[in-house]
């Protein structure tokens, strides 16, 4: 079983056009959902961690929420530069060490 | 600051060669380490997993096997690799358990 979806798979952006990416999640008892970006060739980096529903994050253009079964990436006003694939994981009660991670939506933003 | 490092960037090796990758990390002591393989359109697999020096936890059977023979030192191994362990492989550590994961920037590993 999926402890992690995420979608799209791939996005398509226009310079400016606000949108937001989705990561959906089953596993018991949250201990941690993580963003990561990831560029091509490289490993992922790390972007936020919430604990808990309700919390919120931000940095430069990038927001993280989060409610009981899900969390959002709202990407405000992108730049080409943001071009990248977010993957999500998530850390739960019944996880151990492990993080499960999905498969990512890939961002282009085109100028 | 803290920092990974992971090496080689690229390895292209025959089946039934053997197999060593590496991973060391600056800055902090006793960090849980772990190793990850990336498949195209699959999430990242954790392999191995050491929350300190020669403990070694594995999550998935396979042909591969951890050492962790210094507090910041990882390493990848297998005595035979076949067709199936191609893949990016990225190393990964952590203050704690519930505490984000940072990356290397991987190893694409391609076997002929």
């Amino acid at each position: 079983e999926d402890q992690v979806t995420q979608s799209p798979e791939a996005l398509r952006l226009q310079e400016g056009e606000s949108s937001s990416l989705n990561c959906s999640y089953t596993v018991s008892g949250l201990r941690g959902l993580f963003w990561y970006r990831q560029d091509p060739g490289k490993g992922p980096e790390f972007l936020f961690t919430l604990y808990s529903a309700g919390e919120e994050k931000e940095k430069e253009r990038l927001k993280a929420t989060l409610t009981k079964k899900e969390s959002f990436l709202h990407i405000t006003a992108p730049k080409p530069e943001d071009s990248a694939t977010y993957l999500c994981a998530v850390r739960g009660s019944n996880t151990g060490n492990q993080f499960y991670f999905g498969t990512g939506t890939s961002l282009t933003v085109i100028p | 600051s803290q920092t990974i490092h992971q090496w080689p960037a690229t390895l292209v090796q025959p089946v039934g060669s053997p197999l060593s990758l590496e991973c060391t990390v600056e800055g902090t002591s006793n960090p849980n380490l772990y190793w990850y393989r990336q498949a195209a359109g699959r999430g990242l697999q954790l392999l191995f997993y050491s929350v300190g020096i020669g403990q070694i936890s594995s999550e998935v059977p396979q042909n591969l096997s951890a050492s962790r023979p210094q507090d910041r030192q990882f390493i990848l191994s297998s005595k035979k690799l076949l067709l199936s362990d191609s893949g990016f492989y990225l190393c990964a550590w952590s203050v704690r358990a519930d505490q984000p994961q940072h990356f290397g920037d991987g190893t694409r590993l391609s076997i002929l």
